[in-house]
């Protein structure tokens, strides 16, 4: 689910397992998407990126899908690992206007 | 090569006192951003430069003023600091390459306002 005031979805999964974080951006409009990774007390940083022409975009361990018609996007990290654990935010961009930006999904990495 | 490049990394203000953010990019980046982040919320625009010499406010300028000073800095002033104002500041820059738009971000300013 979405995030409520202070509080992160917090999605957790098994050290080898795969993991899918979800993000549902506003803009039907939007024409590029983010995926950042934050971990404590650092900025975000790049992991993958999708343009709208695409449906499924694949880089190291991880794969964006992008779904148009319900304005949906999904991070897919296989094998998740220890260094995975930190918050994952979606970010939607139109035409080159300034970034918009979802609250983020904290992923915990069990051993 | 740096990359973005923050200053001071810890910020105590009391109410009412002022204070510059510094921010610098060694990427030759044309534009540049100033966020804020609180618990739970995603980042949300302070103000944006598009390019040296232009300024444009955000989602939440109010209690801000920014300067870009040449090409590779752009600050960020709290004239009064409110409490309001306790956050995590980032600073951004982004260019474009191949069409896409690649934004990197600084390690951040965590500022309290008491």
């Amino acid at each position: 689910g979405e995030s409520v005031g202070l509080h992160l979805p917090t999605l957790s999964v098994q050290e080898g397992d795969n993991s899918i974080i979800n993000c549902a951006y506003s803009n039907s409009a939007s024409d590029y998407f983010i995926w950042y990774k934050q971990e404590s007390g650092k900025g975000p940083q790049f992991i993958i990126d999708i343009r709208s022409n695409m449906d499924k975009r694949q880089g190291q361990r991880v794969t964006v899908l992008l779904n148009k018609t319900v304005k949906h996007l999904s991070l897919q990290i296989a094998a998740t690992q220890p260094g995975d654990s930190a918050v994952y935010f979606c970010a939607e961009n139109n035409y080159g206007q300034n970034f918009v930006f979802g609250p983020g999904t904290r992923l915990s990495v069990l051993p | 090569n740096a990359g973005v490049t923050q200053t001071p990394k810890f910020q105590v203000l009391k109410t009412g006192q002022s204070m510059t953010l510094q921010c610098a990019q060694d990427m030759n980046h044309n534009s540049m951003y100033w966020y804020r982040q609180d618990p739970g919320m995603g980042l949300r625009l302070i103000y944006y430069s598009a390019s040296e010499g232009t300024t444009d406010k955000g989602e939440v300028p109010n209690g801000y003023n920014v300067s870009r000073l040449n090409k590779r800095e752009f600050s960020l002033r709290l004239e009064s600091a409110a409490p309001s104002q306790t956050s995590v500041y980032f600073c951004a820059s982004s260019t474009w390459d191949r069409g896409l738009i690649e934004q990197y971000f600084g390690p951040g300013t965590r500022l309290t306002v008491t």
